[in-house]
């Protein structure tokens, strides 16, 4: 069954250093979405993506998160400098080009802890 | 902007009892509203979801929501709880199945044995 991957599964960093996080989407997959969900709440949109053009990036601290989907295909979500307010899971998910049916495919996530 | 709300944040109930987690949205159009679990160190999985059509629409696991339009309500039942239920449960709207979806606070259902 087709999965959506990402890495690291875990990061622990200090704070100020930067860190990255890598998404491959589920083959054939033209939408990419980055979703952060802080613990006790639920997943919020950070980035859409259509292919490798961004569609929403509304909810993106753009100060010091940036993303990118270079071949529209697999996507990195960087985070420079990282702090605590930061600790989260990121994660990435997928859905099919002209199916707006709401049916997003998950990753396992990536639980990041800024110390 | 499309938003969700969600009660009780964490929900108790006996193996063999009903299951009822509640869902409340707000929106400006016509809603697709959805349902969401997450096992424990796992991803999202689509439990099930409201288009249009028949507002009463089945999901996995025997899962199952009403669309109430009057009440703007989406709640999730399941007649009998099983161990296997226990996980942590997002209700979920969009607008017009933009696939923008805005996800509530969640309910972290536990199954007594």
């Amino acid at each position: 069954e087709a999965e959506v991957a990402q890495s690291p599964r875990y990061k622990i960093t200090e704070k100020s250093q930067a860190v990255a996080f890598w998404c491959d989407p589920i083959s054939g997959h033209a939408t990419l979405y980055w979703y952060r969900q802080i613990l006790g709440q639920g997943p919020e949109l950070l980035v859409q993506f259509q292919d490798e053009s961004v569609v929403d990036d509304s909810q993106l601290p753009k100060d010091r998160f940036s993303a990118e989907r270079l071949k529209g295909v697999d996507s990195t979500l960087k985070i420079q400098p990282a702090e605590l307010g930061d600790s989260a899971m990121y994660l990435c998910a997928s859905s099919s080009r002209g199916k707006n049916t709401g049916e997003l495919f998950f990753g396992e996530g990536s639980r990041l802890t800024v110390l | 902007a499309q938003s969700v709300t969600q009660l009780g944040s964490h929900v108790s109930v006996s193996e063999g009892a009903l299951v009822l987690l509640r869902c409340n949205y707000s929106s400006s159009v016509p809603p697709y509203l959805f349902w969401y679990v997450q096992y424990p160190n796992q991803g999202l999985q689509l439990l099930l979801k409201y288009t249009t059509g028949a507002t009463l629409v089945k999901g996995i696991n025997g899962f199952e929501a009403e669309f109430k339009k009057s009440e703007t309500s989406f709640h999730l039942t399941k007649p009998s709880a099983h161990m296997s239920d226990a996980a942590e449960y997002f209700c979920a709207v969009s607008a017009d199945g933009n696939n923008r979806l805005a996800f509530g606070k969640g309910n972290q259902v536990v199954v007594i044995p």
